[in-house]
């Protein structure tokens, strides 16, 4: 068990560029879940996968933002013309199949939009 | 809709006294609870959770949870507060029906104290 691994840790862009994270899960957890949480907040859900099936999308999720998890392992998160309000960190987790399973998360990809 | 309030943004203990460490939920029905714990430039961390059963929890690092259904709380104590306690702590909630993902209060800051 290597953990949920995400990719990059920082990154610091321009708005109005695009950027893409990746997330890897754990191997045996078919469930991936993103989540943003800024300065002084929880956690706010973003979208969630069973293997490739994205199931469930947040209002938060507009429509700058997509996701994929193409072949059921591992994810990307993309942000087409960035803005300053998307600055935070995003955090990837993966579960097993069970309603209760405990999210396991990532160490998260903070972005900063300057 | 569920939601969770976490009473004391943050919190400062001495070393060795009580951690107490406040969760209130409001769901139309007994949800799943949980507590995370986030250390400085990580994810998050499963602490304990409870699904169904005896309402004392246990979890890792000596913390423990009452669930108490009448009081729509989830409190979570240690009883003697070590230095590599300080983080941030969230407690979240997941409904047993419906819309499956976390949904996090806005987090205690713990301070211990030497």
């Amino acid at each position: 068990d290597t953990g949920v691994s995400q990719d990059p840790r920082h990154k610091i862009t321009k708005r109005g560029q695009n950027v893409t994270f990746r997330c890897d899960p754990i191997s045996e957890h078919n469930r991936l879940y993103w989540y943003r949480q800024t300065l002084g907040q929880g956690p706010e859900f973003l979208t969630y996968f069973q293997n490739e099936a994205q199931l469930e999308k947040s209002r938060l999720l507009s429509d700058r933002f997509s996701a994929e998890r193409p072949k059921g392992s591992f994810s990307t998160l993309e942000i087409q013309r960035t803005e300053q309000g998307d600055s935070a960190m995003y955090l990837c987790a993966s579960s097993e199949a069970l309603r209760n399973s405990p999210l396991h998360f990532g160490n998260g990809t903070r972005l900063t939009v300057t | 809709a569920q939601s969770v309030t976490q009473l004391g943004s943050h919190v400062s203990v001495s070393e060795g006294a009580l951690v107490l460490l406040r969760c209130n939920y409001s769901s139309s029905v007994p949800p799943y609870l949980f507590w995370y714990v986030q250390y400085p430039n990580q994810g998050l961390q499963l602490l304990l959770k409870y699904t169904t059963g005896a309402t004392l929890v246990k979890g890792i690092n000596g913390f423990e949870a009452e669930f108490k259904k009448s009081e729509t709380s989830f409190h979570l104590t240690k009883p003697s507060a070590h230095m590599s306690d300080a983080a941030e702590y969230f407690c979240a909630v997941l409904l047993q029906t419906g819309a499956n993902n976390l949904f996090f209060g806005t987090g205690t800051r713990l301070t211990v104290i030497p």
